[in-house]
């Protein structure tokens, strides 16, 4: 069973934010919410995690709705370099998340 | 700092042979892990070392696969009488505690003729 549901492809306008959707409705309340993405050619990338609050860093903010059954990463300002396949995982915290498991993702396509 | 690398990027090899992989993780990430993505493929789990241990190795597909770690450092995956079907890039991503962030490296493609 699919723990998580993105949309296979999205478009953004550079400059803009881009709001990437995932739904885990399954999710249970000791799993985090981790993104990761994969540029083409290139090994996945961490991007951010969270477990209930909202979560901000350089690269992008994490929402996650109270009920916790879904979250959007947001890249505040997309660049042509954000063009790749995002990730949302929900797992466990720490030592015991070393099983990583990707679905298909999203590709995210940034335009000029 | 210095990443995750991998050697060789790129290795083609006959049916039935056996290859090395290597993964070099980034100094003082304990944890150590191998996937394989195959064409058009998710990410596939392998195998998890912590220190020089293996606590799961559920995700290798089959005993022609193997891993070791040694010093707590470098890990070589080893395919034994590799088939076409092993034709993927296999990954290799570092961890430092508290182990929230997996560090990848650029992959090693694999090519079985």
């Amino acid at each position: 069973d699919a723990k998580t549901t993105q949309p296979t492809s999205m478009d953004c306008a550079e400059g803009r934010a881009a709001n990437l959707p995932c739904n885990h409705s399954t999710i249970s309340g000791n799993e985090y919410v981790y993104w990761y993405r994969q540029i083409h050619s290139q090994g996945p990338q961490y991007i951010i995690h969270g477990l209930k609050n909202n979560e901000t860093n350089e690269m992008a903010s994490l929402i996650i709705t109270e009920d916790r059954k879904s979250s959007t990463l947001i890249l505040p300002h997309a660049t042509l370099r954000d063009t790749a396949v995002y990730y949302c995982i929900v797992g466990p915290s720490g030592g015991s998340n070393y099983k990583l498991t990707f679905g298909k993702g999203t590709l995210l396509t940034v335009n000029p | 700092g210095a990443g995750v690398s991998q050697s060789p990027s790129n290795k083609v090899t006959e049916k039935g042979k056996d290859v090395e992989l290597r993964c070099d993780p980034i100094s003082g990430h304990t944890a150590l892990y191998w996937y394989r993505q195959s064409l058009g493929q998710g990410l596939e789990f392998l195998i998890y070392f912590q220190g020089n241990s293996a606590p799961d190795k559920s995700g290798l597909p089959s005993d022609r696969f193997s891993a070791e770690r040694t010093g707590g450092s470098v890990s070589t995956l080893t395919i034994q009488r590799t088939q076409q079907e092993d034709s993927a890039v296999y990954l290799c991503a570092s961890s430092p505690p508290p182990y929230n962030e997996q560090f990848f490296g650029p992959g090693t493609r694999l090519t079985v003729l």
